[in-house]
């Protein structure tokens, strides 16, 4: 079955720049889909930070855009997110998802998150 | 402060009806698809509904959704303990800078 795995480091100093890998499994992301990062910060709600496709189309939270870069290497079946100039409001659990190709709001796997926290 | 607005929680006895709504606009639900979400207490969120009413494969026929004008409701019967959980919608929003919004959940516990 499709999983999806985040990797990345768990602290980040602000400023710099967080970066995470999602790693896909049992499905190929030149197949199509979109494939996207949520993130959640401790007990709050879900924040859409961007998606991209297989083609390297990129859709990006317009309140994060100026910071966020999403890529894909289809070669190693990845896709990774950076986000720049981090603060302590950055400080959340990181979800890489997948999503119908026409319904980019339709996340129907997840991988399991993980928490960056964001401080010196 | 989040563009769908959701009521923050919600709550019924054990085999009874709930239902959760989410309030957006003319550029997001208005013109979009919904999409529901369930997040057990640390889990990662499992999409319930897509398209306003549709339920992926696994998903019960106990939780369904509708969508009218700029509002859509997310409905539960038949309440387990096992649906205390965090709800959220979703959908596309159209406006100058398309993107995905979510709504800021609602806390459902089951009495």
């Amino acid at each position: 079955q499709v999983q999806l795995q985040e990797s990345g480091p768990g602290l980040v100093k602000p400023s710099e720049t967080l970066s995470l890998t999602c790693a896909v499994s049992g499905y190929s992301i030149s197949s199509g889909y979109y494939w996207g990062w949520i993130r959640q910060p401790p007990g709050k709600g879900l924040e859409w930070i961007g998606s991209i496709y297989h083609s390297g189309s990129t859709y990006y939270n317009p309140s994060l855009k100026s910071r966020v870069t999403i890529s894909v290497d289809t070669s190693k079946n990845q896709f990774s997110l950076k986000l720049s100039s981090v603060t302590a409001a950055d400080t959340a659990v990181y979800y890489c998802a997948r999503a119908d190709g026409y319904n980019l709001d339709a996340f129907d796997i997840w991988g399991q998150g993980t928490m960056v926290t964001v401080s010196s | 402060q989040s563009v769908l607005t959701q009521p923050p929680s919600v709550s019924a006895a054990p085999g009874q009806k709930v239902t959760i709504s989410c309030s957006g606009s003319s550029s997001n639900i208005g013109n979009n698809y919904v999409s529901w979400y369930q997040q057990l207490p640390g889990t990662a969120p499992k999409l319930l509904i897509y398209e306003n009413n549709k339920r992926p494969s696994g998903i019960p026929d106990r939780f369904s959704g509708s969508k009218s004008g700029t509002s859509a409701t997310l409905g539960i019967t038949g309440l387990q303990t096992g649906d205390e959980a965090d709800y959220y919608c979703g959908t596309w929003d159209s406006s100058l800078s398309a993107h995905v919004v979510f709504g800021g959940g609602t806390k459902l516990t089951v009495l």
